[in-house]
């Protein structure tokens, strides 16, 4: 089955840029979305089909993908985004399954 | 914007069957998809199950042979059902709509369950 690989903590000085990847194999032929989540919160969708933002969501989030990594990136990070981040895809091949990646916690040095 | 709301028993024995609710509000549930995802207690993400409004269902294959999701249109809402519940089952259940069958753009607030005898 289809894997998705996140390191498991990112950790940036406010005001800096954070870059958050995720690896699968030819990734980039595929949709991938972020969530965001703080503690005891649902997840909340930050990016979605790669790069786009849902209403509300603002410019500083970003999204890329190509080749075996997308990348969520996160400028001008403040302390309210300290959070685990989730990639996830849809996979359509045979049973339709979504495929999560395991969570990044980025720390706000 | 729509809301969804999580109900179900938040302590389940080991070997019983899980019943949980989601109702969906400011907004109907017709013509999109809805789905589960939980999250063991300290761990990530895990998809369970989702299905088109008119019952067309996908499983997690890992738990497919447990899982049952469906539908009550008229009520504006959606269930799940695990069978043969294990500690291992132990997590936060939250309940979504899906966008297109592929991501989760409104999700409820989640529900703990606990498998314990």
């Amino acid at each position: 089955s289809y894997a998705l690989a996140q390191p498991p903590s990112v950790s940036v000085a406010p005001g800096q840029t954070a870059r958050i990847p995720c690896g699968g194999d030819n990734i980039g032929s595929k949709s991938v979305h972020w969530y965001q989540q703080k503690p005891g919160q649902a997840p909340v969708l930050v990016v979605f089909d790669d790069s786009d933002r849902p209403s509300g969501i603002p410019d500083r989030f970003s999204g890329s993908n190509s080749g075996n990594t997308a990348t969520l990136t996160i400028t001008r990070v403040d302390a309210g985004d300290e959070a685990d981040y989730y990639c996830q895809l849809w996979d359509n091949r045979g049973d339709h399954s979504w495929v999560f990646g395991g969570g990044t916690k980025l720390t706000v040095l | 914007q729509v809301r969804l709301q999580e109900s179900g028993p938040g302590l389940v024995k080991p070997s019983e069957t899980l019943s949980l609710t989601c109702n969906v509000s400011s907004g109907s549930i017709r013509d999109f998809y809805w789905g589960w995802v939980r999250q063991p207690p300290g761990r990530g993400l895990e998809w369970i199950a989702y299905m088109y409004f008119s019952g067309t269902t996908y499983y997690n294959p890992t738990l497919k042979s447990r899982v049952t999701i469906s539908v009550d249109t008229p009520a504006n809402q959606f269930y799940l059902q695990l069978t043969s519940v294990t500690p291992a089952d132990t997590a936060v259940y939250f309940c979504a709509r899906v966008w297109g069958g592929s991501y989760c753009d409104n999700w409820g607030q989640g529900t703990p369950v606990t498998v314990s005898s």
